[in-house]
């Protein structure tokens, strides 16, 4: 079965704290995605990445940064969590191409206190 | 953004009655995707169709498209309490060389037993 592995399931911490969330894809696939999922908002794209090193800043990057040093991992980091932040986290991946279809992971539900 | 835009927000239904839910974007697309999601978790890859098709069918679900209304709708028949879920349409486009996968807010499907 493919898998799209969410380090965490949930995590609380505190204001002006660095948050890093980790997700590891096992499909070898090349695209990698963050998005954030708030009530009433939907899904909203945070980066993505397409290839090793690369990224691209999706429709709301402010507060955020992302790191992909291997392909089969794509890291979240929030460089200084605000509560505004607290959210449920998605990370998804898929194949070369593009407009293919998304393989997610289980996400993180963020509380920032 | 090209966020797509679910109608209903929210479907309760009994079990064994049809569900269908609709979806309507701005944009020209490459495909459109629907997505499902238990409460909680992530995202489930439903089907898929491409602009150039007009209907789809996977078991008991069944996908239109109508590329001039820029409008797709989603049939669950004979629903079952198991599919009791939020459901998201997403858009595929491709521009300036990059890609991405835009979600709606989604509809959430109550099934009662």
């Amino acid at each position: 079965d493919v898998k799209v592995t969410q380090s965490s399931r949930y995590l609380v911490k505190r204001t002006g704290e660095k948050v890093f969330l980790e997700c590891v894809q096992d499909m070898d696939h090349e695209n990698m995605f963050w998005y954030r999922q708030d009530p009433g908002l939907g899904l909203r794209l945070i980066y993505f990445s397409y290839d090793v090193k690369m990224k691209e800043k999706g429709d709301i990057p402010e507060g955020y940064s992302v790191s992909r040093e291997k392909k089969e991992r794509f890291s979240l980091i929030l460089e200084s969590a605000s509560t505004n932040q607290t959210s449920m986290y998605l990370c998804a991946s898929s194949n070369p191409g593009g407009n293919e279809k998304l393989f997610f992971g289980s996400g993180t539900q963020l509380s920032v206190l | 953004s090209q966020q797509g835009e679910e109608d209903p927000q929210a479907l309760s239904i009994q079990e064994g009655e049809n569900a269908t839910m609709n979806c309507s974007y701005k944009t020209s697309i490459n495909n459109l995707q629907w997505y499902r999601q238990n409460s909680g978790r992530g995202l489930v890859h439903l089907i898929l169709i491409r602009s150039n098709e007009r209907e789809k069918h996977s078991g008991r679900l069944r996908v239109t498209l109508d590329t001039s209304k820029k409008s797709s709708s989603l049939l669950i028949t004979a629903s079952r309490a198991a599919d009791t879920a939020s459901y998201f349409c997403a858009t595929a486009y491709s521009g300036a060389g990059s890609y991405q996968l835009t979600f709606g807010k989604g509809t959430k499907l109550s099934v009662i037993p």
